[in-house]
């Protein structure tokens, strides 16, 4: 069980806006910035989002961050099949001195 | 071009020690953080450790007991021991970089990973 929680799955199809939650705690998101990354089949994971709402070069601008209080969500608009993946929200957790990830989300394009 | 790549055995006995290596190119292991994290077969991501390149550690409090990460600046690489491990050990590992932040700034956000290599503990 992550201390980080994600829903299991979303989906939806082309075009669309999806997001993504990711709910945590007073010590960990409540304190320190939230990292994304994607997850594609057979791959290692790449970062999306660092710094709750910062992109990494390369990383097209329909893929966007937020944080509030001890959440924090991921959208990502003008869905393509290609974004179907597995998501994860990363976060440094200050109980535990440690980077915790959430369980992940994957995501179906219908 | 920043490149990571893990190597050790594919296998290994319960109650043994997993070893580790992670070879860096394109850029120096003398700065920024330096991570392992590991994915058991369909599950996600856990965090085991961290090192910066000091030598400075921090490590998954569930496996701080049997972890050990360290850095041969020498030869631009860094290690991972796992002991005693058991089948629940098995997983895709992965050793990553930290992201820079600023010019003094350094994150232990991964930002660079390894391919990744599978490591199952069987008899």
């Amino acid at each position: 069980q992550s201390v980080l929680t994600q829903p299991p799955s979303a989906s939806g199809t082309p075009g669309q806006r999806v997001t993504i939650s990711c709910s945590g705690s007073s010590s960990n998101i409540g304190s320190n910035t939230v990292n994304w990354y994607q997850q594609l089949p057979g791959t290692a994971p790449k970062l999306l989002i660092y710094s709750n709402n910062q992109r990494p070069s390369g990383v097209p601008d329909r893929i966007s961050g937020s944080k509030s209080g001890t959440s924090a969500s991921l959208a990502i608009s003008g869905l393509q099949s290609e974004d179907e993946a597995d998501y994860y929200c990363a976060v440094w957790d200050d109980s535990l001195n440690g980077m915790v990830f959430g369980g992940g989300t994957k995501l179906t394009v219908l | 071009q920043v490149q990571l790549q893990e190597s050790g055995p594919g296998l290994v006995k319960p109650s043994e020690t997993l070893s580790l290596t992670c070879t860096v190119s394109g850029a120096s292991i003398s700065s920024y953080y330096w991570s392992w994290i590991r994915q058991p077969p369909g599950k996600g991501l856990e965090w085991i450790g961290c090192l910066y390149y000091s030598g400075s550690t921090n490590c998954n409090p569930s496996l701080k007991s049997r972890v050990t990460i360290s850095v041969d600046t020498s030869k631009n690489q860094f290690s991972l021991k796992l002991s005693s491990v058991t089948a629940a050990d098995t997983a895709v590992y992965y050793c990553a970089r930290g992201l820079r932040l600023g010019e003094l700034s350094f994150s232990a956000v991964p930002e660079y990973w390894g391919q990744g290599t599978l490591v199952t503990v069987s008899s």
